[in-house]
């Protein structure tokens, strides 16, 4: 049972260059999530999808792009990485909404920007 | 819009004394209420789930919650802490009109021996 998986783990990108955060859940959900965890701010929202095809922003959308293409992948995107944007990534999926239904988390990617 | 409080940052224990972690919500109506655990390195796991009724719940590992409306509390209890149970905990809160949860920012637990 995978349940959520994130890859990478682990990065470490340069000021300026891209990536892209992948997670895919095997257990149908349609809700999935984009949280970082920063110390002390416990975890904010980045964006979030309700179905395939559909995004939206949560909390703290800026510098981040999604696209949920299938429904069992939801992708983060970084166009031009920045030392703010250091954090550990957490993906997480809901069958129901995630408000009112418990959320299955990745173990998460952790990103150094240099 | 809801939030979620958790006047903890951090709370050193005994290995076999009881626990307690506070958590106080924001919410107009009836909350979804959530405890996670987070243990180093690893993502979030559910500990327990309040949606309605008894207000007393059970979950996983030993742990157990309550939840207070005059107080808009939501306790984590533990009668007897374990080492295994050092990890960081999070309060959270949800509705049935929203689509995410809102979570504290955490309560790390120590158990010393």
């Amino acid at each position: 049972n995978a349940g959520v998986t994130q890859t990478p783990k682990f990065r470490v990108l340069k000021t300026g260059q891209s990536m892209t955060l992948l997670c895919a859940q095997d257990m149908n959900h349609e809700y999935m999530y984009w949280y970082r965890q920063d110390p002390g701010m416990g975890l904010r929202l980045i964006h979030y999808s309700v179905g395939e095809g559909t995004t939206a922003k949560g909390e703290v959308p800026d510098g981040y792009n999604v696209s949920r293409l299938k429904k069992q992948n939801f992708l983060l995107g970084l166009e031009s990485a920045a030392p703010s944007q250091t954090s550990v990534y957490f993906c997480a999926s809901s069958y129901y909404s995630g408000a009112s239904q418990p959320q299955h988390f990745g173990d998460g990617t952790r990103l150094s920007i240099l | 819009a809801q939030s979620v409080t958790q006047p903890d940052i951090h709370i050193t224990v005994s290995e076999g004394a009881s626990l307690e972690l506070r958590c106080n919500y924001s919410y107009g109506a009836t909350p979804y209420l959530f405890w996670y655990v987070q243990s180093p390195g690893q993502g979030l796991q559910l500990l327990l789930k309040y949606f309605s009724g008894d207000t007393l719940v059970q979950g996983i590992k030993g742990f157990e919650a309550e939840f207070k409306r005059s107080q808009s509390s939501f306790n984590l209890r533990k009668p007897s802490v374990h080492w295994s149970d050092a990890a960081e905990y999070f309060c959270a809160v949800g509705s049935n009109s929203g689509y995410a949860l809102n979570f504290g920012k955490g309560t790390s637990l120590l158990v010393t021996p």
